[in-house]
């Protein structure tokens, strides 16, 4: 199983808001900084949030990004069915010195 | 804009060593800053993170994998490679290559390429 625990499937209707969570330890996500990846059918994985709550160029502000103590969260507002797609937690591992991520949670607009 | 290919055989025999490469476009390996990656993916199941190199040769590797990784980069040709030694069907997967700021924060990736490990 992964290092980092993430919820398998989360669903929403279009227009709602729904988050993702990712528990990890403080060897992980305690004391570093968590990044956020989506990954469409049959696509590479596209990264949505690092250093926690940061987007890059191009992503809209309806995805966010938030961490408290081991856990981090990611929130997508105005749910569209183009969002249903997997989506990964990742970060470093002190104790693995090693990325890790987390197993990946289906999100299904309804 | 950065761009990653990776290329090497689709198809593996059990016992022997899977070989890809990631040729990088748009930006220099050399110029620093960024970690370089290999990230792979079991069929219908999660990502898993291999190791990543620095472009003056440190290296980062899975614990698990890492008595049969080696990650090297060759910044004349732009180029970073994975080879992964004794691989059994269990390393059937699609392998990604990425630019990493570090930490796992992957923000360019390849396509992928799926190697299947068979005889």
């Amino acid at each position: 199983q992964s290092v980092l625990t993430q919820p398998p499937s989360v669903s929403a209707a279009p227009g709602q808001k729904v988050t993702i969570s990712c528990s990890g330890s403080s060897s992980n996500i305690g004391n570093n900084y968590v990044s956020w990846y989506q990954q469409l059918p049959g696509t590479a994985p596209k990264l949505l949030i690092y250093d926690n709550n940061k987007r890059p160029s191009g992503i809209p502000d309806r995805f966010s990004g938030s961490k408290s103590g081991t856990s981090a969260t990611l929130g997508i507002t105005g749910l569209q069915t183009g969002d249903e797609a997997d989506y990964y937690c990742g970060t470093w591992d002190a104790s693995l010195s090693a990325g890790v991520f987390g197993g990946g949670t289906k999100l299904t607009v309804l | 804009q950065v761009q990653l290919q990776e290329s090497g055989p689709g198809l593996v025999k059990p016992s022997q060593t899977l070989s890809l490469t990631c040729t990088v476009s748009g930006g220099s390996i050399s110029s620093g800053g960024y970690y370089w990656s290999w990230i792979r993916q079991h069929p219908g199941k999660g990502l898993e993170w291999i190791g990543y190199i620095y472009y003056s040769g440190s290296t980062y590797y899975n614990p698990s994998l890492k008595s049969r990784v080696t990650i090297s980069v060759d910044t004349s040709k732009n180029q970073f490679s994975l080879k992964l030694s004794s691989v059994t069907a269990a390393d059937t997967a699609v392998y990604y290559c990425a630019r990493d700021n570090g930490g796992a924060a992957a923000d360019y990736w390849g396509q992928g390429t799926l190697v299947t490990v068979s005889s």
